[in-house]
This record gives C-alpha cells, sequence and structure tokens, in this order.
C-alpha cells in the first residue's frame, strides 16, 4: 500500500519568512495529494490539493509543488504569520473510489516566533 | 459550513470497559471515516463508510467496531478498552462525488486508565 513520509517534523521559522514541507510517497498510483492545517484543539482542515496533472497549484501565501517523477511534493508557505502556526498533514490517494482513502503523513509543528 | 460534531472533547475510561464515541454530520454526506491520531504517525483510518449499514476496515481496525444506522451518525466502539487505545480520534466526513475532500471534527482526546 502507500506510504507517506514528512519532513522535517518540527519546523521553526520568524514571521515573515518562508516555510517549506516535503512529502514522498511510494505508490506511483496516487494522483490526489491534499494538505490539512490542524490548529489546537481543532480537526485538520483542507487548505490546498493538487491533482497529478499538475505541477503547482498556489493559493495566496500557500503553494504546492508535485514532482511525479521522483514522486514527492512539497507545500510552500511565504510571508509567514503567527496565525500559519499549526500542525500540517500532507496526504495521497490514488482518488479512484467514490470515497477518499487518503493516506497521511506524520505531519509538522510549525511554530512562527514574531 | 459542513459541520461534523463529535460527542466528547475528552473522555477517561477504565481498562475493560465498552465506550462508546459519537460523530455527527450535517451536511448529508455519504461518506464517514474514524481515524486515530497519535504523535509521530499522523492520521491512521480504522473504519469508513461509504452508506447507511455500510462498513470497510481502515488499516488499524484491531480492537474496534462501528455502527452506522443513520446517515448522518457514525459511531466507533472499543468493546473493552485497552491502554493502548489511548489516543485522539478523528471523526470525517465528505461527500460521495468528491470522497477525497474530508471535513473533520474537533477530536476526542480518549485516556483508558
Amino acid at each position: 500500500g502507500e506510504n507517506v513520509e514528512q519532513h522535517p517534523s518540527t519546523l521553526s521559522v520568524q514571521e515573515g519568512d518562508s516555510a517549506v514541507i516535503k512529502c514522498t510517497y511510494s505508490d506511483s498510483a496516487s494522483n490526489y495529494f491534499p494538505w490539512y492545517k490542524q490548529e489546537l484543539g481543532k480537526g485538520p482542515q483542507l487548505i490546498i490539493d493538487i491533482r497529478s496533472n499538475v505541477g503547482e497549484k498556489k493559493d495566496q501565501r500557500i503553494a504546492v509543488t508535485l514532482n511525479k517523477t521522483a514522486k514527492h511534493f512539497s507545500l510552500h508557505i511565504t510571508e509567514t504569520q503567527p496565525e500559519d502556526s499549526a500542525v500540517y498533514f500532507c496526504a495521497a490517494s490514488r482518488a479512484t473510489d467514490s470515497w477518499g482513502k487518503l493516506q497521511f503523513g506524520a505531519g509538522t509543528q510549525v511554530v512562527v516566533t514574531p | 459550513d459542513v459541520k461534523v460534531t463529535q460527542s466528547s472533547r475528552y473522555l477517561v475510561k477504565r481498562t475493560g470497559e465498552k465506550v462508546f464515541l459519537e460523530c455527527v454530520q450535517d451536511m448529508d454526506h455519504e461518506n464517514m471515516f474514524w481515524y486515530r491520531q497519535d504523535p509521530g504517525l499522523g492520521l491512521r483510518l480504522i473504519y469508513f463508510s461509504y452508506d447507511v449499514k455500510m462498513k470497510e476496515k481502515g488499516d488499524i481496525p484491531e480492537g474496534y467496531s462501528v455502527s452506522r444506522e443513520k446517515k448522518e451518525r457514525f459511531s466507533l466502539i472499543l468493546e473493552s478498552a485497552s491502554t493502548n487505545q489511548t489516543s485522539m480520534y478523528l471523526c470525517a466526513s465528505s461527500l460521495r462525488d468528491i470522497g477525497e475532500k474530508l471535513f473533520f471534527g474537533s477530536g476526542t482526546q480518549l485516556s483508558v486508565l
């Protein structure tokens, strides 16, 4: 089955700097790659996703890039702000079924210091 | 907005007790999921359901069962709680047509003593 590895496990950045989180996946048939953000005391929330027919997707200060050949994808957060502090999870799935069996990475704790 | 509500934020139970975790969603989603979240392990799928009375095992179903008698409600059952089931439990739901876009509840932190 699919295996998703996520690095780093913790990331501390100064406010205004950029943050990058990287994930690798094992199943070449995976074609859907979402990123979830989990704030303290809340459940994870989808913030951005990308499908395998797209190399990059951007939404304001966040962007995701995908390298299908190398089987890795990354989340980029620019101009970080204190409210970006959270745990971020990457995930991968085949998305061929009507239900979403996502395989999640272990998570990255991002701390943005003022 | 989709709302997924989990009945308890914190729960403390004793070893051997039968434990029920309840989840309700209000957006008529077909799919519902139970995940377990542990530090360093991410989110692991326990069970999911794509319709009323239907259930499928996830990656770590041992020691758990589920019930889906109504479309909006999905229950996770620990038949005989053990200390290694101490964890954060997250419920999620999604529409059939875009099944991979999950909406999560806030979680139930279960401690088994």
